[in-house]
């Protein structure tokens, strides 16, 4: 079990500039959730996966983010010209559903995004 | 839909005092509770978790919180803090329907020598 990792962890691009995300989850988890803090804020969802179907989307995630799943493996969150308001920790998360399932989410370290 | 309410952004402690984080959530169904530690520069750790049984649920470092049902609460206590507790800790709710968290704005916790 070496975690859920994610990358890069920092990223720093100007305004209207397109940037992508990575976040691999621990091998065996089927759902994957990404979430975004600012400062001072506690984290809030923002998508989540069931394998490779993406399940719900929060009212947060406007037009210019998407986020994929392909093959239920790694995924990505790609933001299309981003805005200084785009400035934060963008966190990755997963978790196993089924029988063995113990209800928990591991997050990785997060990919600390600011928009100059 | 589910909130959660951190009473106090910050609480200032002195090193081998006791500590109690509040923290109230509401929710039309029932749900899983959680407080999570967030350590300066590094991602979320899962301290403890109530899913159902016992009220008083043990988690680690030394940390326990206490579901109360009639309170809709579940602060988080310590008897004795260290400086290394020193990190902003988050308390969140999920649906165990979708186990998506709902996370409150959390508290940093400041220990004083």
């Amino acid at each position: 079990d070496t975690g859920v990792s994610q990358d890069p962890r920092h990223k720093i691009t100007k305004r209207g500039q397109n940037v992508t995300f990575r976040c691999d989850p621990i091998s065996e988890h089927n759902r994957l959730y990404w979430y975004r803090q600012t400062l001072g804020q506690g984290p809030e969802f923002l998508t989540y996966f069931q394998n490779e179907a993406q399940l719900e989307k929060s009212r947060l995630l406007s037009d210019r983010f998407s986020a994929e799943r392909p093959k239920g493996s790694f995924s990505t969150l790609e933001i299309q010209r981003t805005e200084q308001g785009d400035s934060a920790m963008y966190l990755c998360a997963s978790s196993r559903t089924g029988l063995a399932v113990n209800y928990e989410q591991y997050f990785g370290p997060g990919t600390r995004l600011t928009v100059t | 839909a589910q909130s959660v309410t951190q009473l106090d952004s910050q609480v200032p402690v002195f090193e081998e005092a006791p500590v109690e984080l509040r923290c109230n959530y509401s929710s039309s169904v029932s749900v899983y509770l959680f407080w999570y530690v967030q350590y300066p520069n590094q991602g979320l750790q899962l301290l403890l978790k109530y899913l159902s049984g016992s009220t008083l649920v043990k988690g680690i470092n030394g940390f326990e919180a206490e579901f109360n049902k009639s309170q809709t609460s579940f602060h988080l206590r310590k008897p004795s803090v260290h400086i290394s507790d020193t990190a902003e800790y988050f308390c969140a709710v999920s649906d165990p329907r979708d186990d998506k968290i709902i996370f409150g704005k959390g508290t940093r916790l400041h220990i004083l020598p």
